[in-house]
């Protein structure tokens, strides 16, 4: 079972809906990070928490916007979608900043998201 | 431009066999590498990570790195059809910054 939790697993929304997806950890880890996935791509980074404040935004549009509660959960919270952000969002976290030696990522199962 | 390249195959190889899959890296301040397993239409999984120079061994998988040569490796011996997937190599440098490879396909026959 992985460590790392997301929901929902699938989410179909269309493009003047609101929705939220949801990740949780349980490992103790100090950075979490949202990432996108396109089909036979790796995972392209959107978002890094480090001790529960935003670090990283990597240029991502504004229709996404990350919230951290507290140092376990991260949301990412959905509003006016584009067909192309269809994709499979992936959360994951790591004991310290990602690319450190021995800091690797700890992925959930992730969200297939579909906007029609 | 930091890059990681990795040859995206299909990869096959005979069940039983050794897997050799490769990374290449062109940032000679990429210091920690990762290497990730993922089927299809599911998460990336962490296989291992390696920032020493020389091997790094667990089960049925070995890591290997040349910092020299900027090169990193993944053996996995005795393989089975049930590590048909594809591979993720990443590195990591002190800006932490983890550049992605494209991935490998491989593909294990019975």
């Amino acid at each position: 079972d992985t460590e790392v939790t997301q929901t929902p697993k699938h989410l179909v929304m269309g493009m003047t809906n609101k929705k939220s997806l949801k990740c949780e950890q349980h490992m103790g880890h100090r950075a979490m990070y949202w990432y996108k996935q396109k089909a036979k791509k790796p995972p392209e980074l959107m978002f890094v928490y480090s001790y529960e404040k935003l670090s990283i935004n990597e240029s991502v549009p504004s229709r996404f916007s990350p919230e951290c509660p507290n140092s376990s959960l991260l949301n990412l919270h959905l509003h006016a979608l584009q067909p192309e952000d269809s994709a499979l969002y992936l959360c994951a976290s790591s004991q310290d900043r990602q690319g450190m030696g021995n800091s690797p990522l700890h992925f959930g199962n992730g969200t297939r998201l579909t906007v029609t | 431009q930091k890059e990681v390249e990795q040859n995206s195959g299909p990869l096959s190889v005979p069940e039983g066999a050794i897997a050799s899959l490769n990374c290449t890296y062109s940032d000679r301040g990429s210091q920690s590498f990762f290497w990730y397993r993922q089927y299809s239409g599911k998460s990336p999984e962490l296989i291992m990570f390696i920032y020493s120079n020389g091997d790094k061994e667990d089960g049925r998988f070995t890591a290997q790195l040349n910092k020299a040569s900027q090169y990193v490796s993944l053996l996995i011996r005795d393989s089975q059809p049930s590590d048909s997937a594809t591979y993720l190599c990443a590195g990591g440098d002190s800006n932490y910054q983890l550049i992605w490879g494209a991935g490998t396909k491989l593909i294990i026959k019975p």
